[in-house]
């Protein structure tokens, strides 16, 4: 099974700031990554797939990057409604895993 | 717009079996594959694995021996069943559209239910 792994655990960022989220995979995943964030109480919502393509309807703000085991998740400028929990998952190989996730907190 | 709603029972006893249901509109059931997926409560996502309509599974092999997911196309909806419950078993359970592409190895997913809690209790 493929451990991915999210860093830092929580990121306390100001508004209209940029944010930098990482993942990083125990083995080579190639481009199949993908970015979720899930709000309190909500079911997550797709963001990001392929690494770095957007989900339709997510906005330019929102960008992914890497290939391999190494892939970092940006927010250009942080709006209220961004801060979040967001996940990544590994869709390499079965089971699909999921990192533990970053929380994306208020400054 | 695809919208997914869980239903079943939110209580279940310890050893006896969890059995969900997930309704699908604005998406034909035939279309794509379907997945289940949990979340204990204050903790990460789980794959527990997916279901064509021919029939065709993939489970987690860590919940492998006590899953079964299947899908009813008269009514458009696909279900979970899961034996012999623990208290680990204890989650918020979504099901889930699950995409892919001719580039890509595996499956991501696009549209989510709201999900439903689970207990595991006597």
């Amino acid at each position: 099974e493929i451990v991915m792994t999210q860093s830092p655990a929580t990121l306390s960022v100001s508004p209209g700031e940029r944010a930098n989220l990482s993942c990083r995979a125990s083995q080579s995943v190639s481009n199949n990554l993908a970015w979720y964030q899930q709000k309190p109480g909500q079911a997550p919502s797709l963001l990001i797939y392929g690494a770095s393509t957007r989900a339709s309807g997510i906005p330019a703000r929102f960008s992914g990057s890497g290939s391999g085991t190494e892939f970092i998740f940006s927010i250009s400028s942080l709006l209220s409604e961004d801060f979040a929990v967001y996940y990544c998952q590994q869709f390499y190989s079965w089971p699909y895993t999921f990192g533990q996730g970053t929380k994306v907190e208020i400054k | 717009q695809v919208q997914l709603q869980e239903s079943g029972p939110g209580l279940v006893k310890p050893s006896e079996t969890l059995s969900l249901t997930c309704s699908v509109s604005g998406a034909s059931i035939t279309d794509s594959y379907w997945s289940w997926i949990r979340q204990p409560p204050g903790k990460g996502l789980e794959c527990i694995g997916y279901v064509f309509y021919t029939g065709t599974t993939n489970y987690n092999p860590s919940l492998k021996s006590r899953v079964t997911m299947s899908v009813d196309t008269s009514k458009n909806h696909f279900s979970l069943r899961l034996t012999s419950v623990t208290a680990a078993d204890t989650a918020v359970y979504y099901c889930v559209r699950a995409l892919s592409d001719s580039w890509a190895r595996g499956r991501w997913f696009d549209f989510w239910g709201q999900g439903t809690l689970v207990t595991v209790s006597s």
